[in-house]
């Protein structure tokens, strides 16, 4: 079945220094990949996606790209701020019998210290 | 604003008591979702409504039952909640079945098995 894997946390950071969250996808052909992202007493909303190889997303300073060959999508950021603070969520959509099935990471929790 | 919203934030129930838990939205979405989410784990699909086809997932537990009433509404009824249960539940829309689409979520809500 489909499966994503996500760095362990948390990952600790002073302001403005730069992020990797690791995050590799097994899934049969095509999915698409996504980053939610969950500040603290909110639900998740999406922070980017990509829907093919090679497609780079983008958002907020972030990026992750689509990478086949190594299944992977890594989340990226410069330069974070304290406000960039969350639980970081990687995640796929593929077809399924018809259905649109979603399927998570268990989240990365990002600290960004002043 | 367009949303989804979930009633009640925290619920407290008694071992083997039944509950539902409720989520609308306002943004007339086909598509429903309902997780469970345990803490430093990935939110788990229960259950998701296209329109009004019902689809389970093969792994939920029968002690978890849902309804859709209609586009606006879809409720979550746990019939004999157990210690394990004790979770945030976590609604999601998502626009007509498109492998580029982006799930919306509601805030969740933190269910307590006493």
């Amino acid at each position: 079945g489909n499966s994503v894997t996500q760095m362990e946390g948390p990952v600790t950071l002073s302001e403005e220094a730069f992020l990797t969250i690791n995050c590799t996808y097994t899934a049969t052909g095509y999915p698409s990949l996504f980053w939610y992202v969950q500040y603290p007493g909110e639900g998740l909303q999406l922070l980017l996606k990509a829907t093919k190889a090679d497609d780079k997303g983008s958002n907020k300073g972030f990026e992750a790209t689509y990478r086949k060959e190594t299944t992977s999508f890594h989340l990226e950021k410069g330069s974070v701020q304290v406000s960039d603070s969350a639980v970081y969520f990687c995640a796929l959509i593929k077809i399924s019998g018809g259905s649109y099935i979603p399927t998570f990471g268990r989240g990365t929790s990002l600290i960004v210290h002043p | 604003d367009a949303m989804v919203i979930q009633n009640p934030r925290y619920q407290v129930t008694q071992f083997g008591k039944p509950v539902t838990l409720s989520c609308s939205q306002t943004l007339n979405h086909n598509v429903m979702y309902w997780y469970q989410q345990k803490s430093s784990q990935a939110p788990k699909l229960l259950f998701h409504y296209y329109d009004k086809d019902f689809n389970n997932e093969a792994d939920t537990p029968d002690n978890f039952q849902s309804r859709r009433p209609n586009t606006s509404f879809c409720f979550l009824d746990i019939r004999s909640p157990g210690l394990g249960d004790a979770a945030m539940y976590l609604c999601a829309t998502s626009p007509p079945g498109h492998l580029y689409n982006e799930q919306f979520f509601g805030p969740g809500t933190r269910l307590t098995v006493l």
